[in-house]
Protein backbone atom coordinates (compact mmCIF):
# COMPACT_ATOMS: atom_id res chain seq x y z
CA UNK A 1 0.00 0.00 0.00
CA UNK A 2 1.89 2.53 -0.92
CA UNK A 3 1.13 5.99 -1.25
CA UNK A 4 0.34 7.57 -4.71
CA UNK A 5 3.42 10.53 -5.58
CA UNK A 6 2.32 13.97 -5.99
CA UNK A 7 5.09 16.85 -5.67
CA UNK A 8 5.13 18.67 -2.40
CA UNK A 9 4.16 22.49 -3.33
CA UNK A 10 3.17 23.98 -6.89
CA UNK A 11 2.48 27.80 -7.08
CA UNK A 12 0.99 30.17 -9.25
CA UNK A 13 -0.58 33.76 -9.43
CA UNK A 14 -4.32 34.98 -9.29
CA UNK A 15 -5.73 34.34 -12.51
CA UNK A 16 -3.10 31.32 -14.33
CA UNK A 17 -3.71 27.92 -13.99
CA UNK A 18 -2.01 25.30 -12.09
CA UNK A 19 -1.90 20.94 -12.91
CA UNK A 20 -1.06 18.72 -9.82
CA UNK A 21 0.51 15.17 -11.13
CA UNK A 22 -0.88 12.08 -8.48
CA UNK A 23 1.36 9.16 -10.12
CA UNK A 24 0.63 5.46 -9.06
CA UNK A 25 0.15 1.84 -10.81
CA UNK A 26 -1.52 -0.42 -13.00
CA UNK A 27 -3.04 -1.81 -9.06
CA UNK A 28 -4.41 1.78 -8.36
CA UNK A 29 -4.53 4.83 -10.66
CA UNK A 30 -3.80 3.18 -14.48
CA UNK A 31 -5.95 0.28 -13.65
CA UNK A 32 -9.31 1.94 -12.17
CA UNK A 33 -11.31 5.12 -12.78
CA UNK A 34 -11.96 5.84 -9.17
CA UNK A 35 -9.51 8.24 -8.84
CA UNK A 36 -10.98 11.12 -6.69
CA UNK A 37 -9.29 14.70 -5.13
CA UNK A 38 -9.56 17.08 -1.93
CA UNK A 39 -9.08 20.38 -0.84
CA UNK A 40 -7.89 20.84 2.78
CA UNK A 41 -7.56 24.30 4.23
CA UNK A 42 -6.07 24.38 7.43
CA UNK A 43 -7.30 22.66 10.62
CA UNK A 44 -10.41 21.65 8.35
CA UNK A 45 -11.68 18.27 6.99
CA UNK A 46 -11.00 17.40 3.28
CA UNK A 47 -13.32 18.16 0.70
CA UNK A 48 -14.42 16.52 -2.47
CA UNK A 49 -13.51 18.22 -5.60
CA UNK A 50 -12.88 15.51 -7.97
CA UNK A 51 -14.48 12.39 -8.64
CA UNK A 52 -14.40 9.23 -10.98
CA UNK A 53 -11.26 10.73 -12.49
CA UNK A 54 -12.67 13.82 -13.65
CA UNK A 55 -16.47 14.40 -12.45
CA UNK A 56 -16.94 17.51 -10.24
CA UNK A 57 -19.99 17.53 -7.61
CA UNK A 58 -22.72 20.03 -7.42
CA UNK A 59 -21.19 23.11 -6.14
CA UNK A 60 -17.60 22.54 -7.05
CA UNK A 61 -15.97 25.21 -9.60
CA UNK A 62 -15.76 24.47 -12.84
CA UNK A 63 -12.63 25.96 -12.53
CA UNK A 64 -11.57 22.40 -10.79
CA UNK A 65 -11.11 19.42 -13.47
CA UNK A 66 -9.23 16.61 -13.48
CA UNK A 67 -7.72 13.72 -16.23
CA UNK A 68 -5.87 10.57 -16.05
CA UNK A 69 -3.01 9.05 -19.01
CA UNK A 70 -1.65 5.69 -17.81
CA UNK A 71 -0.58 5.51 -14.14
CA UNK A 72 -0.80 9.66 -13.66
CA UNK A 73 -3.96 11.30 -12.81
CA UNK A 74 -3.83 15.22 -12.96
CA UNK A 75 -5.90 17.99 -11.22
CA UNK A 76 -5.95 21.12 -13.12
CA UNK A 77 -7.02 24.58 -11.23
CA UNK A 78 -8.09 27.55 -13.90
CA UNK A 79 -8.10 30.99 -12.76
CA UNK A 80 -6.20 30.87 -9.72
CA UNK A 81 -8.23 32.88 -6.81
CA UNK A 82 -6.69 33.41 -3.33
CA UNK A 83 -9.07 30.78 -1.58
CA UNK A 84 -8.12 27.88 -3.40
CA UNK A 85 -4.71 27.81 -1.15
CA UNK A 86 -4.59 24.89 0.81
CA UNK A 87 -3.11 21.49 0.44
CA UNK A 88 -4.78 18.93 -2.36
CA UNK A 89 -4.41 15.00 -1.84
CA UNK A 90 -5.44 12.47 -4.31
CA UNK A 91 -6.91 8.91 -3.66
CA UNK A 92 -7.64 5.97 -5.56
CA UNK A 93 -9.39 2.78 -5.68
CA UNK A 94 -6.83 -0.37 -5.34
CA UNK A 95 -6.84 -3.85 -6.43
CA UNK A 96 -6.28 -5.25 -2.96
CA UNK A 97 -10.10 -3.16 -2.34
CA UNK A 98 -8.39 -0.86 -0.41
CA UNK A 99 -7.83 2.97 -1.04
CA UNK A 100 -4.53 4.95 -1.28
CA UNK A 101 -4.05 8.97 -0.84
CA UNK A 102 -0.93 10.61 -2.28
CA UNK A 103 1.60 12.68 -0.17
CA UNK A 104 -0.28 15.86 -0.57
CA UNK A 105 0.71 18.81 -2.33
CA UNK A 106 0.48 22.83 -1.07
CA UNK A 107 -0.60 24.91 -3.55
CA UNK A 108 0.54 28.52 -2.96
CA UNK A 109 -1.14 31.44 -4.61
CA UNK A 110 1.39 33.83 -4.95
CA UNK B 1 -28.47 18.82 6.43
CA UNK B 2 -25.86 15.29 5.79
CA UNK B 3 -23.84 15.40 8.31
CA UNK B 4 -21.01 12.84 10.40
CA UNK B 5 -19.96 13.76 13.67
CA UNK B 6 -17.21 11.94 15.65
CA UNK B 7 -16.66 11.10 19.28
CA UNK B 8 -14.38 8.87 21.50
CA UNK B 9 -11.02 10.54 20.67
CA UNK B 10 -8.32 11.34 23.73
CA UNK B 11 -5.65 10.14 24.96
CA UNK B 12 -4.42 6.37 25.68
CA UNK B 13 -1.09 4.84 26.91
CA UNK B 14 0.47 2.64 24.16
CA UNK B 15 -0.92 -0.78 24.00
CA UNK B 16 -4.17 0.51 25.21
CA UNK B 17 -7.54 0.68 23.63
CA UNK B 18 -10.00 3.07 22.13
CA UNK B 19 -13.19 2.78 20.34
CA UNK B 20 -14.48 5.82 17.94
CA UNK B 21 -18.17 6.65 17.18
CA UNK B 22 -19.28 8.61 14.25
CA UNK B 23 -23.18 9.54 14.16
CA UNK B 24 -24.73 10.10 10.81
CA UNK B 25 -27.61 12.30 9.92
CA UNK B 26 -29.10 13.69 6.82
CA UNK B 27 -28.91 10.51 4.84
CA UNK B 28 -29.82 6.56 4.63
CA UNK B 29 -27.79 5.55 6.38
CA UNK B 30 -27.59 1.70 5.87
CA UNK B 31 -27.32 2.80 1.57
CA UNK B 32 -23.80 4.05 1.77
CA UNK B 33 -20.32 2.24 2.46
CA UNK B 34 -18.48 4.37 4.95
CA UNK B 35 -15.13 4.46 5.87
CA UNK B 36 -12.48 5.74 8.55
CA UNK B 37 -9.42 8.10 7.57
CA UNK B 38 -6.55 9.51 9.76
CA UNK B 39 -3.95 12.34 9.42
CA UNK B 40 -1.17 12.78 11.50
CA UNK B 41 -0.20 15.80 12.85
CA UNK B 42 1.24 17.98 10.22
CA UNK B 43 1.39 14.94 7.87
CA UNK B 44 -1.22 13.55 4.63
CA UNK B 45 -4.09 11.54 4.65
CA UNK B 46 -4.20 7.71 5.73
CA UNK B 47 -7.13 6.00 4.85
CA UNK B 48 -7.56 3.06 7.63
CA UNK B 49 -10.79 0.85 6.98
CA UNK B 50 -13.74 0.71 5.49
CA UNK B 51 -17.07 -1.05 5.95
CA UNK B 52 -20.05 -1.95 3.14
CA UNK B 53 -23.46 -0.95 3.66
CA UNK B 54 -24.86 -4.00 4.96
CA UNK B 55 -21.00 -5.11 6.75
CA UNK B 56 -20.77 -7.86 5.12
CA UNK B 57 -17.13 -6.31 3.46
CA UNK B 58 -14.67 -4.73 5.84
CA UNK B 59 -11.25 -3.76 4.41
CA UNK B 60 -7.87 -2.40 6.49
CA UNK B 61 -4.74 -0.36 5.85
CA UNK B 62 -1.64 -2.95 6.85
CA UNK B 63 -0.82 -1.10 9.35
CA UNK B 64 -3.81 -1.08 11.19
CA UNK B 65 -4.45 -4.76 10.05
CA UNK B 66 -5.36 -7.18 12.99
CA UNK B 67 -5.38 -4.08 15.97
CA UNK B 68 -8.34 -2.51 14.48
CA UNK B 69 -12.09 -3.34 14.18
CA UNK B 70 -14.52 -1.32 12.22
CA UNK B 71 -18.42 -2.00 12.73
CA UNK B 72 -21.46 -0.01 11.60
CA UNK B 73 -25.44 -0.26 13.67
CA UNK B 74 -27.43 0.74 10.93
CA UNK B 75 -30.47 0.73 13.30
CA UNK B 76 -28.47 3.64 15.19
CA UNK B 77 -26.56 5.54 12.24
CA UNK B 78 -23.64 4.93 13.52
CA UNK B 79 -19.94 3.99 12.53
CA UNK B 80 -17.47 2.47 14.90
CA UNK B 81 -13.29 1.95 15.19
CA UNK B 82 -12.38 -0.34 17.73
CA UNK B 83 -8.67 0.52 18.13
CA UNK B 84 -6.53 -2.28 20.26
CA UNK B 85 -2.80 -2.48 21.06
CA UNK B 86 -2.35 1.40 19.99
CA UNK B 87 1.24 3.00 18.84
CA UNK B 88 2.58 6.22 19.22
CA UNK B 89 2.10 6.19 15.04
CA UNK B 90 -1.40 5.94 15.31
CA UNK B 91 -1.37 9.42 16.77
CA UNK B 92 -4.01 11.37 14.51
CA UNK B 93 -7.19 13.44 14.12
CA UNK B 94 -9.33 10.21 12.59
CA UNK B 95 -12.04 11.22 9.98
CA UNK B 96 -15.24 9.15 9.37
CA UNK B 97 -16.37 9.64 5.93
CA UNK B 98 -19.00 8.67 3.55
CA UNK B 99 -18.37 6.83 0.21
CA UNK B 100 -20.72 8.16 -2.61
CA UNK B 101 -22.71 4.81 -2.77
CA UNK B 102 -22.68 1.11 -1.87
CA UNK B 103 -19.61 0.17 -3.42
CA UNK B 104 -16.36 0.33 -1.45
CA UNK B 105 -14.15 1.82 -4.33
CA UNK B 106 -16.01 5.11 -5.07
CA UNK B 107 -14.47 8.88 -3.52
CA UNK B 108 -15.27 10.26 -0.27
CA UNK B 109 -17.75 12.72 -0.44
CA UNK B 110 -19.06 13.61 3.37
CA UNK B 111 -16.45 14.30 5.77
CA UNK B 112 -16.76 14.51 9.65
CA UNK B 113 -14.93 17.11 11.49
CA UNK B 114 -12.58 14.35 13.11
CA UNK B 115 -11.46 13.02 16.74
CA UNK B 116 -8.25 13.68 18.35
CA UNK B 117 -6.39 10.45 18.96
CA UNK B 118 -3.17 11.12 21.36
CA UNK B 119 -0.74 7.55 22.26
CA UNK B 120 1.86 8.62 24.78
CA UNK B 121 2.51 7.90 27.75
Amino acid sequence: QSALTQPASVSGSPGQSITISCTGTSSDVGGYNYVSWYQQHPGKAPKLMIYDVSNRPSGVSNRFSGSKSGNTASLTISGLQAEDEADYYCSSYTSSYTRVFGGGTKLTVL
Amino acid sequence: EVQLVESGGGLVKPGGSLRLSCAASGFTFSSYSMNWVRQAPGKGLEWVSSISSSSTYMYYADSVKGRFTISRDNAKNSLYLQMNSLRAEDTAVYYCARDRGQLIRDAFDIWGQGTMVTVSS
